[in-house]
This record gives structure tokens, sequence and C-alpha cells, in this order.
């Protein structure tokens, strides 16, 4: 299964709301995470089953949609949100798939 | 504390080998499932293998199978990567992740909720 990010960078201003999206190349029901990932650190779950926050993720952090089409949106960002974020499925594996990433930076 | 410590990357020629290790504390590590990703400079994640809580199911990516082996030892809280023959493209840092089942109101999904930090493995003449 294919996995696609999109935009690829976004820059925005910190307070934004931000929406980024994942693609699915064929349904992966709702077994999509998320992920943020910080530079030279591992990447951290943020969204697990479409959307369900994972444990200490703040409420600012959503994540929607099922089947092909999902979206992690953050309320209003805040500066330690400036990250590459994934996506990543678990439906049809191995392989484990994640998408391109999107990097979220300041505008 | 919880965490996965990773080590063994390093400087290695191509055509080499290379043993990657990653230790797990503060949790029932022979419970879970682990997984090993990496990313290569500047480049997104890729998965490359995954062992069950028991060993009895392993699986690899396409671009490692038959060059790298995943192992375990639970009485040492503890995972290793064989990595043989490697090539320029395997450079990247190498991630181990614990692969959770993890439910929520209307059902359970699985999910990569615990990484190390990463050691680095670069291939070069």
């Amino acid at each position: 299964i294919v996995m696609t990010q999109s935009p690829a960078t976004l820059s925005v201003s910190p307070g934004e709301r931000v929406t980024l999206s994942c693609r699915a190349s064929q349904t992966v029901s709702r077994n999509l995470a998320w992920y943020q990932q910080k530079p030279g650190q591992g990447p951290r779950l943020l969204i697990y089953g479409a959307s369900t926050r994972a444990t200490g993720i703040p409420a600012r952090f959503s994540g929607s949609g099922s089947g092909t089409e999902f979206t992690l949106t953050i309320s209003s960002l805040q500066s330690e949100d400036f990250a590459v974020y994934y996506c990543q499925q678990s439906h049809n594996w191995p392989p484990l798939t994640f998408g391109g990433g999107t990097k979220v930076e300041i505008k | 504390e919880v965490q996965l410590v990773e080590s063994g990357g390093g400087l290695v020629q191509p055509g080499g080998s290379l043993r990657l290790s990653c230790a797990a504390s503060g949790f029932p590590f022979s419970s879970y499932t682990i997984n090993w990703v990496r990313q290569a400079p500047g480049k997104g994640l890729e998965w490359v293998s995954h062992i069950s809580s028991s060993s009895n199911a392993i699986y690899y990516a396409d671009s490692v199978r038959g060059r790298f082996t995943i192992s375990r030892d639970n009485a040492k809280n503890s995972l290793s990567l064989q990595m043989n023959s490697l090539r320029a493209e395997d450079t990247a840092v190498y991630f181990c992740a614990r692969y959770s089942h993890l439910t929520f109101l209307t059902g359970a999904s699985y999910a990569l909720d615990l990484w190390g930090q990463g050691t680095t493995v670069t291939v070069s003449s």
C-alpha cells in the first residue's frame, strides 16, 4: 500500500490552524497512525486508529478519516509543533508503509 | 524509564557487516513485537524488519531480505539486527520501535508507540 502525503512542506505562523493530508492507494480502514519527528530524534506517536490521540498528546492534535483519505489537524500551532509529520498504515502488511512526510516550518 | 536504546552503528565498507542492538527497559519486553525502521539522510521513514514477541513471526523488507537477520533475546531484553553485504543505499539512521496493539472506543489498531533515538550506519569506502 502506497501512502501519499500532501503538501510536502507547509509554512505557517504560530497560532494558525494546520491541516495535513494522507492518502492510501487502497483502503486501510482505520489502521492509520500519525507520527511527529523533530531533528535528531526518533518519531513520536501522535494518533492511532486514525483518530485516537496517544498517551500524553495535547488535545490540539486531532485525526480524522477512514478508508483511503486521512487528515491530521493541529488546531493552534505552537512553537514546539514545528517538525516533520508522517502517516503510516498497519492494515495490510508486511510491509508497514509510511507516507513521505510533511514538514511544518515557520513562516 | 520506558525506553529503547539502539547501539552498534558506525562506518563500514561496502560488502561489510555490522550488528545493531536495541536495549529495552521499563516495560515487559517479552510481550511486545519490535520493528526496525530506517531513515536515509534527508529522507523519510522506511520499514526494515519485524519480529514477534516469541520470534515465531519474522518479516523483512524486500530491500534487505537475505542480507539482514533480526533476532531477540527476551531474557536480556534485547534485540539485534545482523546486517551483511552492506550497500551504500543501506546508509541510514536505524530505529527500533515497539509495535503495540492499541485499543480505542470502537476497535483496535497497531502502531509504533515507542521509538529509540536511533543509531547511524554509514556504508562507504
